[in-house]
């Protein structure tokens, strides 16, 4: 089945730098991908819409110059936290969608990144 | 808006126990439902879904029915296994293909 990959896993930076998640699809191309943030014991909440070779859809409230998206390939989506600060600690989860399946609904979503904000 | 209600956890079972975790849908037009399941230290897999009212998503003995009368969605199980142990999510995908998903509902069965 489809598979979508991200990394880094886990990462841990400080206040005030910037963080590159990177979601992968491995073995099929993306045309969309999302971008969720789960809060502990919460729901996940979409963040933003990225379509390949475009600019992505924020969802109300979702800074777009705090959460940098581009996706610069059919099978690669970076999620840069800028500027980061403990209350962006949260799970950040990618999914893809694969148009071969000609699914609309369909998702495929990645293990998740934790990012702690120190 | 769209959204979905979900049953709140946690919920432990008993090995072999039935289970039903509760789900109910707001939206406009027909959406597409889902079940989702994430295990721990995992990301979300797809367990189950129904595309119209009236129809059955079933997976893995796990199986949820798409009740338009009552806007439902509810999963079931008729014997839980330890390994049955995760947090499973409600979704629904309405006009413009985007998910809306619950809270999410901890399960913990026990042997």
């Amino acid at each position: 089945g489809a598979v979508v990959s991200q990394h880094p896993s886990w990462v841990i930076c400080k206040s005030g730098t910037s963080v590159k998640i990177e979601c992968r699809s491995l073995d099929f191309q993306a045309t969309t991908m999302f971008w969720y943030r789960q809060f502990p014991k919460q729901s996940l909440m979409l963040m933003a819409t990225s379509n390949e070779g475009s600019k992505a859809t924020y969802e109300q409230g979702v800074e777009k110059d705090k959460f940098l998206i581009n996706h610069a390939s059919l099978t690669l989506s970076t999620l840069t936290v800028t500027s980061a600060h403990p209350e962006d600690s949260s799970f950040y989860i990618c999914s893809a969608r694969d148009p071969g399946t000609g699914l609309l609904y369909e998702q495929y979503f990645g293990p998740g990144t934790r990012l702690t904000v120190t | 808006g769209d959204s979905v209600t979900q049953m709140e956890g946690p919920v432990t079972l008993s090995e072999e126990a039935f289970l039903t975790i509760n789900c109910t849908y707001t939206a406009t037009g027909y959406p597409s439902l889902f079940w989702y399941v994430q295990y721990p230290g995992e990301g979300l897999q797809l367990l189950l879904k129904a595309t119209k009212a009236d129809d059955k998503g079933s997976n893995k003995g796990f199986e949820a029915t798409y009740r338009k009368e009552t806007t439902s969605f509810h999963l079931e199980k008729g014997s839980v296994q330890v390994s049955d142990s995760a947090v499973y999510f409600c979704a629904l995908s309405g006009l413009g293909n985007q998910f809306y998903f619950g809270t999410g509902t901890s399960l913990t069965v026990i042997p």
